[in-house]
């Protein structure tokens, strides 16, 4: 147990369809991310946030809308996904975005689309 | 444009040791973590390093070369539990994590 739960940990999706990931943080951090994780690939940063500000938005296409309505919890609002995004979304949370701090990982929404 | 290089998989035997390097090309330079991933869980912290030299941490230790652009990651005592991938990330000028695709390491008895 990190600290930070994400729900749900498991989505099947159609191509049509709209969800939302969430993403808590238990751990009094300000700064807070969504990463995509696909098999043999590096994590892709996504988005980051600091301070409730987004600080960070790597080109991701706008079917993927975050958001950080305070520092303890974060959203990624899904639609009109395809099926290249089927993959694991990680969150992680960490004293701030800037420094030598750690980041601790939620365990993953595993996403699957048809 | 940024880059980090690790193995894709090695293999070591049980209670033996393992060194997994590391080599990044960034823009800038603000550090290297270590982490671990089961299969089907989230990364864990393992490492930092943002200065030359080796930090010993219990059975695992890691080393730093700026100059070199070279990272290594040191497991002795192997358990079958270590088996997992080990991925090193670099934070770059503008403090963000560039990972690697991670080494899987496979222990056998």
């Amino acid at each position: 147990e990190t600290g930070v739960t994400q729900t749900p940990r498991h989505l099947v999706m159609g191509m049509t369809n709209k969800k939302s990931l969430k993403c808590e943080q238990h751990l009094g951090h300000n700064a807070m991310y969504w990463y995509k994780q696909s098999a043999k690939k590096p994590l892709e940063l996504m988005f980051v946030y600091n301070f409730k500000e987004q600080t960070e938005n790597n080109s991701v296409p706008s079917r993927f809308s975050p958001e950080c309505p305070n520092s303890s919890h974060l959203f990624l609002h899904l639609h009109t996904l395809q099926p290249e995004d089927s993959a694991l979304y990680l969150c992680a949370s960490s004293q701030e975005e800037s420094g030598g701090y750690e980041q601790y990982f939620g365990p993953g929404t595993r996403l699957t689309v048809t | 444009g940024q880059n980090i290089d690790q193995p894709t998989e090695m293999t070591a035997t049980e209670g033996a040791i393992v060194q997994i390097n590391c080599t990044y090309q960034t823009s800038g330079f603000n550090g290297l973590f270590w982490y671990q991933q089961h299969a089907g869980e989230a990364p864990t912290f393992l490492s930092y390093n943002v200065l030359d030299g080796l930090e010993e941490k219990g059975r695992f230790s890691s080393f730093l070369s700026r100059s070199k652009g070279y990272s290594y990651l040191l497991l002795k005592e192997l358990q079958m539990k270590d088996s997992a991938s080990y991925l090193c990330a670099v934070q770059d000028s503008n403090y963000q994590l560039i990972w690697g695709a991670g080494t899987k390491l496979i222990i056998k008895p």
